[in-house]
């Protein structure tokens, strides 16, 4: 698998409150990007971070690549509830196909 | 407007049939991507196309065939559906590259019984 055994999780906040999900890959990748998909929807891509970038932001998220460690993370500051839903980190292995491997997903839920 | 679209976005088929997913887009993309996705869990490649009249095996292709008409339009077909393949598939396309953003449709929930 692409993943390690962490990406498969659940969170439960209150509203205003900062949430960081994580998720490792086990092989090489020159980008992360993170998607977005709530209740019956398609995912949507919300932030992207390059092999050659150790943080980016935008607005309240914030994505991290660690390639030593083969890890990237995703934090959200001042959770609204229109930000629960399920959050996927997805590698590629660069070519033109743009090919993605998405991980298992994290649930997270932002209780008002 | 909406820039991927797929029909039917619910499909009730039965074990041996046929079933056709289609799915149409307006960005002028020249990759096209069928993933399915089982509950509670992400995403995984079917088959993907980068041009008109060719498809490529994605990390799963077995059991279905791909389709590439035209630019806009991709198809995934399933020739015997099986219990197996009840799922949610997703259909996306992109400017390719290894940073362009995929876009997706909003799905087809298929039931196999």
């Amino acid at each position: 698998s692409q993943w390690g055994e962490e990406n498969l999780q659940a969170l439960s906040i209150q509203e205003g409150e900062d949430v960081t999900m994580n998720c490792s890959y086990k092989t090489y990748t020159t980008v992360v990007q993170w998607y977005r998909q709530k209740s019956g929807k398609g995912p949507a891509l919300i932030i992207l971070i390059r092999s050659n970038e150790r943080e980016k932001r935008s607005g309240r998220l914030r994505a991290t690549l660690d390639t030593s460690s083969q890890s990237s993370s995703l934090s959200i500051t001042g959770t609204l509830a229109t930000d629960t839903a399920v959050y996927f980190c997805a590698t590629g292995t660069g070519g033109l196909s743009g090919k993605l491997t998405f991980g298992e997903g994290t649930q997270v839920t932002v209780i008002s | 407007e909406a820039a991927v679209t797929q029909s039917p976005r619910s499909k009730v088929a039965v074990t041996g049939g046929k079933v056709t997913l289609s799915c149409h887009q307006t960005n002028n993309h020249d990759y096209m991507y069928w993933y399915r996705q089982d509950t509670g869990h992400g995403l995984r490649l079917i088959h993907y196309s980068y041009v008109a009249d060719s498809t490529e095996k994605g990390d799963i292709p077995d059991g279905y065939k791909a389709s590439r008409p035209s630019q806009e339009n991709f198809s995934l077909i399933l020739e015997l559906a099986s219990l197996s393949q009840t799922a949610v598939y997703f259909c996306a396309s992109s400017a390719g590259g290894s940073y362009a953003e995929q876009f997706f449709g909003p799905g087809t929930r298929l039931t196999v019984l």
